[in-house]
């Protein structure tokens, strides 16, 4: 069982529709949880980061962490042709300068 | 503006050379990575530094060498040793608590 785990898509909605992107995750230690956008031939960019469970709003994006279930989610809610990229979620065990683990991104499309 | 600088944007070369990618950060950040991206595999590390003259492997350090000299400054030479090197590269940073990582906006390297 890998680490962290995302389904890959591709993930088609039309203009307006809230979406819906989750990562699952095996490693009970994670306590810091990121999301991040990617466009196309792009350098990813911090969307949101969260400590430990709870939910985090910023605009059209919440995430939400459940540690229980070891589940996360990213909601983007009036989705714009804009949003259409790879969302990749990251995970720490700890703080300091370690290295993240990753899942491998969901690609989205908004439909104009 | 503070940020990651990767050079070249685009990258060719011959099978059996040595080729160095460069990776400048002005964040003033203690810890510097290295990733690689291919189609459907996600962000696989390869080389990660936490301090000045110091570095550890990652998942794939094979065919793959890094120094850090400085704090700025993250270099990886892809060797001859790498049997698959064509990829997107994308370097990376991060401060203290909590990890998140700043990308840079990525190497893409082919081999001819």
């Amino acid at each position: 069982q890998k680490e962290v785990e995302q389904d890959p898509g591709p993930l088609s909605v039309p203009e307006g529709a809230i979406v819906s992107l989750n990562c699952t995750y095996s490693n009970s230690a994670f306590q810091y949880f990121m999301w991040y956008r990617q466009y196309s031939r792009k350098g990813p960019e911090l969307l949101m980061y969260t400590y430990s469970s709870g939910n985090k709003e910023d605009g059209r994006f919440t995430a939400q962490v459940d540690k229980s279930s070891k589940y996360i989610s990213l909601f983007i809610r009036d989705s714009q042709p804009s949003d259409s990229a790879t969302y990749l979620c990251a995970m720490s065990r700890n703080s300091g300068n370690t290295p993240l683990v990753f899942g491998k991104g969901t690609r989205l499309s908004v439909i104009a | 503006d503070g940020g990651i600088t990767q050079s070249p944007k685009y990258l060719f070369r011959k099978e059996g050379q040595n080729v160095t990618l460069s990776c400048e950060q002005n964040l003033n950040h203690d810890a510097m990575y290295w990733y690689r991206q291919d189609p459907g595999q996600g962000l696989r590390l390869i080389y990660y530094s936490q301090i000045v003259n110091d570095f550890q492997k990652g998942d794939i350090a094979e065919g793959y060498s890094v120094s850090r000299e400085k704090k700025e400054s993250f270099p990886l030479t892809v060797t001859s040793a790498q049997k698959n090197p064509t990829a997107f590269y994308l370097c990376a940073s991060s401060r203290g608590s909590p990890d998140t990582q700043y990308f840079g906006p990525g190497t893409r390297l082919t081999v001819l």
